[in-house]
């Protein structure tokens, strides 16, 4: 697709039940990441996957937070056990690799999770 | 990625420059200056980035000094659209994640 697509836009759960989130990526691009966005506050680094290598996840916050990537294609983010401090705006960017562009990342438009 | 540092809101006359200033005291070599957006309820928008040299793009300019420490985007003639976050970032290409501070939230008024 032309640019990188979420889904869910939005998504209402009850707290306790998993949920999944999907990011397709632009096409080409080599590097994901995942972001979280409570109401009101910066973006805070969740996971970065880069090609074949192993997944930076210095950001997940606790182990009910996973994330798997097929190749360099679509990636699902999962938590499970779903708390209310888990609501908030869920975000995925892609961008290509090598040279000095490494930086610019092409965001979704998010996934908003509220956690009833 | 080195600390980034940038006032938390600045208010712009609309058809005036904004001027959004951020100060990188701790830059190395290898690392860019990028600047991104954010409009309400949407995700960061790339903006600029540079490494050394002004840069300019149809949507603002990047000055960095001489020394690297700070820079500063301009946005030539700031319309009420271009109200947003905007966050300032230095990154290397031979980091992974790219982190996000608070930003500076300006707002263009009529």
């Amino acid at each position: 697709g032309a640019g990188v697509s979420q889904s869910p836009s939005n998504k209402v759960t009850e707290k306790g039940k998993d949920v999944e989130l999907r990011c397709d990526p632009i096409s080409g691009h080599t590097a994901l990441y995942w972001y979280r966005q409570r109401l009101g506050q910066g973006l805070e680094f969740l996971i970065y996957f880069q090609g074949n290598s192993a997944p930076d996840k210095s950001g997940l916050p606790s182990d009910r937070f996973s994330a798997e990537r097929t190749g360099e294609s679509v990636s699902t983010l999962t938590i499970q056990r779903t708390q209310q401090e888990d609501s908030a705006v869920y975000l995925c960017a892609s961008s290509s690799r090598g040279g000095a562009n490494t930086g610019e990342l092409f965001f979704g438009e998010g996934s908003r999770l509220t956690v009833l | 990625d080195a600390k980034t540092t940038q006032p938390p809101s600045m208010d712009c006359a609309e058809g005036r420059a904004a001027n959004l200033p951020c100060n990188h005291s701790t830059i190395s070599g290898n690392e860019y200056v990028y600047w991104y957006r954010q409009i309400h309820s949407q995700g960061p928008q790339y903006i600029i980035h540079g490494l050394k040299n002004n840069e300019t793009n149809e949507m603002a300019s990047l000055i960095i000094t001489e020394d690297r420490k700070s820079s500063t985007l301009i946005l030539p003639h700031a319309t009420l659209r271009d109200t947003a976050v905007y966050y300032c970032i230095v990154h290397s290409t031979s980091y992974g994640k790219l982190t996000f501070g608070q930003g500076t939230i300006l707002t263009v008024h009529p």
